[in-house]
């Protein structure tokens, strides 16, 4: 029940194209759902977050959709570029654990120019 | 603010050797968060600390692995002895508080032969 799943584990994708990254959840307690982008030798630093009580949240091209019935959530790079070629972390945490993040398996993005 | 500091980069050493990871976070954040990352299992809690005192060591996998935090600004995550299993990247992350987020830092890359 602490699981996130994400999928797809890798993803090839145009320049200019939309890319879509997915992540579902069971626990009803987490609160917190954010993603975090790594680029190789990097360590993970956030990109965007949302919290459960909206259902979208949008910075520049990046945008959170956030399903709360159906317990997933998505992240979408809008006019995707060979920069944001990285690996994409979905990530929850549970409202009572202070602070406790609980990582999806990452996604690998790969934008061809 | 430099960011998360984490030291070694780069560790190599032989299956039954003491390694030593050591972490300085951001100052004034009063969480402080051991991962480890692999291929296989990606992005693993190992333990967090609030206001230098463990919080939650669960994610840590057996004894042969400890942390500690004897001040605000300075931590250490030792494996005694190290086993090949353990080649990974660990990453220390800070934050202000338990709902802020969490700052990585740039990762040792351990290699046990």
């Amino acid at each position: 029940q602490q699981q996130v799943k994400q999928s797809p584990q890798s993803l090839i994708v145009q320049k200019g194209g939309i890319s879509i990254i997915n992540c579902a959840y069971e626990n009803t307690a987490f609160d917190y759902f954010p993603w975090y982008q790594q680029f190789p030798g990097k360590g993970p630093a956030l990109l965007i977050a949302i919290r459960p009580d909206v259902s979208e949240k949008k910075e520049g091209r990046f945008t959170i959709s956030f399903n709360k019935s159906a317990k997933q959530f998505s992240l979408h790079i809008m006019d995707s570029q060979p920069g944001d070629s990285a690996t994409y972390f979905c990530a929850a945490r549970n409202g009572g654990s202070q602070g406790n993040l609980i990582f999806g398996k990452g996604t690998k993005l790969s934008v061809k120019p | 603010d430099a960011g998360v500091i984490q030291s070694p980069r780069h560790e190599v050493t032989e299956m039954g050797q003491e390694v030593t990871l050591r972490c300085k976070p951001i100052s004034g954040h009063d969480y402080l968060f051991w991962y480890r990352q692999t291929m296989m299992r990606g992005l693993e809690l190992l333990i967090y600390f609030n206001n230098n005192v463990p919080i939650d060591d669960s994610g840590m996998p057996e004894d042969r692995f400890s942390a500690k935090m004897p001040n605000a600004s300075f931590s250490t995550l030792k494996i005694q002895p190290s086993e090949p299993r353990d080649s990974a990247v660990y990453f220390c992350a800070s934050s202000f508080s338990a709902d802020a987020t969490q700052y990585f830092g740039p990762g040792t890359r351990l290699l046990v032969l």
